[in-house]
């Protein structure tokens, strides 16, 4: 698999149910981010994650890294048919110094909240 | 709250044309990016661009593609000879710290080659 692989390719929801994505990664990395992005439009930014912390949380958005396991879950509570959209993991590697920011983007899971 | 704009926000051009993508960046900050997303595929890192030169550069980014810093403001990614391939949506991005902060995009420019 390639660097930030999400899984499941795509997820389908009723509102108010829960929605759990996966990333894996391979590399070792300074920070995960997840961004969002509606049909046809621009990347959102939704939460960064840095390589020394475990768990973080922003509204109903919750983001774990498991970097034994170079995996990161985001989940969002009670789903809205808004959050209807693609989500990517993208992570920023820490390759010594070397990298200037550059992101590596996985497939993105596409999410379906139906109302 | 500021935002990175982009301009335009669809470009057709005939294949063997140049084209110049153009790109405001959020005015503070230092690092720029172009990003390529092929229709139905993932994005792909082009470009990084800091104290006015190259930083870092994928090997899709070849001697088609330049990125120049004109005047201070505008990030601007300029295709010398499109080829049909080339057709993708093109995300400007700049951040304020390269590793650990998060990287703001644009809404895109969707090219079109014919």
């Amino acid at each position: 698999s390639q660097q930030g692989e999400e899984d499941p390719q795509a997820l389908s929801i009723q509102e108010g149910e829960n929605a759990t994505m996966n990333c894996s990664y391979k590399t070792s990395i300074n920070n995960l981010q997840w961004y969002r992005q509606n049909s046809g439009r621009g990347l959102v930014h939704l939460i960064l994650i840095r390589s020394n912390e475990r768990e973080k949380h922003s509204g109903r958005l919750r983001v774990t890294l498991d970097t034994s396991k170079k995996s990161s879950s985001l989940l969002i509570t009670a789903s809205r048919a808004a959050d209807t959209a693609s989500y990517f993991c993208a992570t920023a590697s820490n390759a010594g110094g070397t990298s200037y920011g550059k992101l590596t983007f996985g497939q993105g899971t596409i999410l379906t909240v139906h109302p | 709250e500021p935002e990175v704009t982009q301009t335009p926000s669809h470009q057709v051009t005939q294949m063997g044309q140049e084209v110049i993508l153009r790109c405001v960046p959020i005015s503070n900050h230092l690092y720029f990016y172009w990003y390529r997303q092929i229709l139905g595929q993932k994005v792909e890192f082009l470009v990084s661009f800091y104290n006015n030169e190259i930083s870092e550069k994928s090997e899709i980014f070849d001697d088609q593609f330049s990125v120049e810093r004109p005047d201070g403001s505008n990030f601007t990614l300029k295709i010398r000879s499109t080829k049909l391939e080339d057709s993708a949506m093109y995300f400007c991005a700049s951040g304020w710290r390269r590793e650990s902060y998060e990287q703001y995009f644009g809404p895109g420019t969707r090219l079109t080659v014919t």
